[in-house]
């Protein structure tokens, strides 16, 4: 069965630090993998998807099929980053976007 | 250009009672989808709809849950003899059939059940 882990509910760094929000799956085959974003009182958002290999206000993510992971990383946290973050992957079917539990991050200064 | 849009935005109800959510998916998007968010959890998906085609309504945790959509229009999402444990922000979300299938949320209903 497909499923997206994420370990960390909550990760506080201080600005200017770098972050890693960490996300591992389970999948048979090729994963069609994202990364979404809710900003407080926003909507849930697409910030990247691994087809794009695309860097948005300076996230990345890459995908590794050998740890199975695919970790959303920034050089430099800044306040504006804060928000709760979603590794998310289509199911086999490709009818259901699986959901992790989402991991809070909180950048201070 | 409107984004999609979910009502009630909130609603209170009785135990035992059913509710209707309605969810206007993004003009032209072929696929809806629902979602149900636990506080504290992760969204948990509920069904989905592709144009035309047979929904996939195995997120669905019971009977008394049940999901219609006509065509590419609207959707409603209706809850039967509601349970507390139904308490939850339901998600709504569609997307157009193009590559990277993006999907956009509405706000969410928020249902709470006494």
């Amino acid at each position: 069965a497909q499923r997206v882990t994420q370990p960390e509910k909550l990760l506080s760094v201080f600005k200017g630090a770098p972050v890693e929000l960490k996300c591992n799956y389970s999948y048979s085959g090729s994963p069609e993998l994202f990364w979404y974003v809710q900003y407080s009182r926003q909507r849930l958002q697409l910030l990247l998807r691994h087809i794009s290999r695309e860097s948005i206000k300076g996230f990345t993510a890459d995908l590794n099929k050998g740890e199975t992971s695919f970790h959303l990383k920034k050089p430099f946290a800044q306040e504006e980053d804060s928000a709760m973050y979603y590794c998310a992957l289509f199911n086999q079917a490709g009818t259901a976007l699986i959901f992790g539990k989402g991991t809070t991050l909180s950048v201070s200064s | 250009g409107a984004g999609v849009s979910q009502s009630p935005s909130n609603k209170v109800t009785e135990k035992g009672k059913d509710v209707e959510l309605r969810c206007d998916p993004i003009s032209g998007h072929t696929a809806l989808y629902w979602y149900r968010q636990r506080l504290g959890q992760g969204l948990e998906f509920l069904i989905y709809f592709q144009g035309n085609s047979a929904p996939d309504k195995s997120g669905l945790p019971s009977d008394r849950f049940s999901a219609e959509r006509t065509g590419e229009s609207v959707s409603t999402l209706t809850i039967q003899r509601t349970q507390q444990e139904d308490s939850a922000v339901y998600l709504c979300a569609s997307s157009p059939r193009t590559a990277g299938r993006e999907l956009f949320f509405g706000e969410g209903s928020r249902l709470t059940v006494l």
